[in-house]
């Protein structure tokens, strides 16, 4: 099993543009998550998922936009890329069915904008 | 809202050492508390938990610690040694009845370890 895949590890963007941070795991896990991490600080969740077809805004949502059409992928979606979403993105999983309630993170995605 | 402190922020310790970290958690709701180390550069890795049933748990030389009246948990790290060093973060669920198990995080613990 390789866990949680995201890519790109790496992306600067310039102001205004877009894109998309691709997050898939490979455990069956329903839950998945998108968090940031600024320099030195701790974790915000943006949004997160319990299942395929839901999704729901965490702390710090605006800005950004997710799917979840499959079990696998919760891609992120950036929309007019501004300097302050510069920051190092997580995406998660966990499965809370078997009473397993660790998550496991995918290596991260670091974003500059300029 | 709901919210977890975590301190101190830096902590440095001499090799064999030992180290505490603690976290107080705001929402009474909580019932799962896992312990997070992020290697710089890396990924947060999961390095132990404890469900809100049970006051201790340990791992080796690792333990965390639950005072559920008090609302805080520690992480005791024992014979710390210099790969012991990286940012720790603690969490506590945001359990809700629908059961969305988000974990709100502390803002992390940055450990040296000194040789």
């Amino acid at each position: 099993n390789a866990g949680v895949t995201q890519t790109p590890k790496f992306r600067i963007l310039k102001i205004g543009q877009s894109m998309t941070l691709q997050c898939t795991q490979d455990m069956n896990h329903n839950y998945m998550y998108w968090y940031r991490q600024d320099p030195g600080m701790g974790l915000k969740l943006i949004y997160y998922s319990v299942g395929a077809g839901i999704t729901d805004k965490g702390e710090v949502p605006n800005g950004y936009n997710v799917s979840r059409s499959t079990t696998e992928d919760f891609p992120l979606r950036l929309e007019l890329a501004a300097p302050s979403q510069t920051s190092v993105y997580f995406c998660a999983s966990s499965s809370h069915g078997q009473g397993l309630y660790g998550y496991t993170f995918g290596s991260g995605t670091r974003l500059t904008v300029v | 809202g709901e919210n977890v402190e975590q301190h101190p922020s830096t902590l440095s310790v001499q090799e064999g050492d030992s180290a505490v970290i603690k976290c107080t958690y705001s929402d009474s709701a909580s019932n799962y508390f896992p312990w997070y180390k992020q290697e710089l550069g890396k990924r947060p890795q999961l390095i132990i938990d404890i469900r809100s049933n049970v006051g201790e748990k340990k791992d080796q030389r690792i333990a965390v610690t639950l005072n559920k009246t008090a609302k805080h948990f520690s992480l005791h790290i024992t014979e710390t040694q210099p790969e012991d060093s990286a940012v720790y973060f603690c969490a506590a669920t945001h359990s809700r009845l629908s059961g969305t198990y988000k974990y709100i995080f502390g803002t992390g613990t940055r450990l040296k370890v000194l040789a």
